[in-house]
């Protein structure tokens, strides 16, 4: 499995909070990405990072910033929660060009549970 | 835009059964795709992909698909499942250099012992 850490695993936090959930990859990647997935969508992009301070939305990135200040950081935060933002959180990584660049491996998720 | 469309939702087989879920994607150009599998409470590993070449693409645990441009398809086979292969299976398509990777909504497969 490719060296992804995400934390925290389980949160629960109330309507209004802003909420930081974090990834860490050890593989020196260029590109990492925030996912969300819920019931009968599948998994959709919230933002990715093609480098340090490169940052690019994705299809649902509303309510959301992101911020990757070292290579192997990659922060999402939700700027002011919602129940809409219930969800399962996925960060993945892919290299930097060719089939490295196309494939990429996902962490272990964040549930994240909004009153 | 590209999307992806995986037919079943759910599928429940008895072990031992042959297996095939497909996967259609809308994408007029050259695609790289990718079957990834979730158990349960775990995340998504990939099982198998295709860039190009042979269009039947041999993954981990016995898995395969078969890449038909013609039909736009990727389909995942396995000719006789097991129990431990109850997960949900999410076909995911990137189309084009600077295309992002789109996920079908997954099929949750139920294998009966």
């Amino acid at each position: 499995d490719a060296g992804i850490t995400q934390s925290p695993r389980h949160k629960v936090t109330e309507t209004g909070t802003p909420v930081t959930l974090r990834c860490h990859q050890t593989e020196n990647h260029r590109y990492m990405y925030w996912y969300r997935q819920d019931p009968g969508h599948g998994l959709r992009l919230i933002h990715y990072s093609y480098g340090v301070k490169d940052t690019d939305k994705g299809e649902v990135s509303d309510g959301y910033s992101v911020s990757r200040s070292k290579t192997e950081d990659f922060l999402l935060t939700l700027e002011s929660a919602t129940s809409s933002q219930t969800s399962v959180y996925f960060c993945a990584i892919s290299g930097d060009s060719g089939a490295a660049l196309e494939t990429q491996y996902f962490g272990p998720g964040t549930r994240l549970l909004v009153l | 835009a590209q999307s992806v469309s995986q037919h079943n939702h759910h599928v429940i087989l008895s072990e031992a059964a042959s297996l095939e879920l497909g996967c259609n994607y809308s994408y007029g150009g050259t695609v790289n795709l990718f079957w990834y599998v979730q158990y349960p409470g775990q995340h998504l590993q990939l099982l198998l992909k295709y860039f190009s070449g042979d269009p039947l693409v041999k993954g981990i645990k016995g898995f395969e698909a078969e890449f038909i441009k013609s039909k736009f398809s990727f389909n995942l086979r396995k000719p006789s499942v097991q129990w431990s292969d109850t997960a949900e299976y999410f076909c995911a398509v990137k189309g084009g250099s600077q295309g992002n990777l789109i996920f079908g909504k997954g099929t949750k497969l139920s294998v009966k012992p």
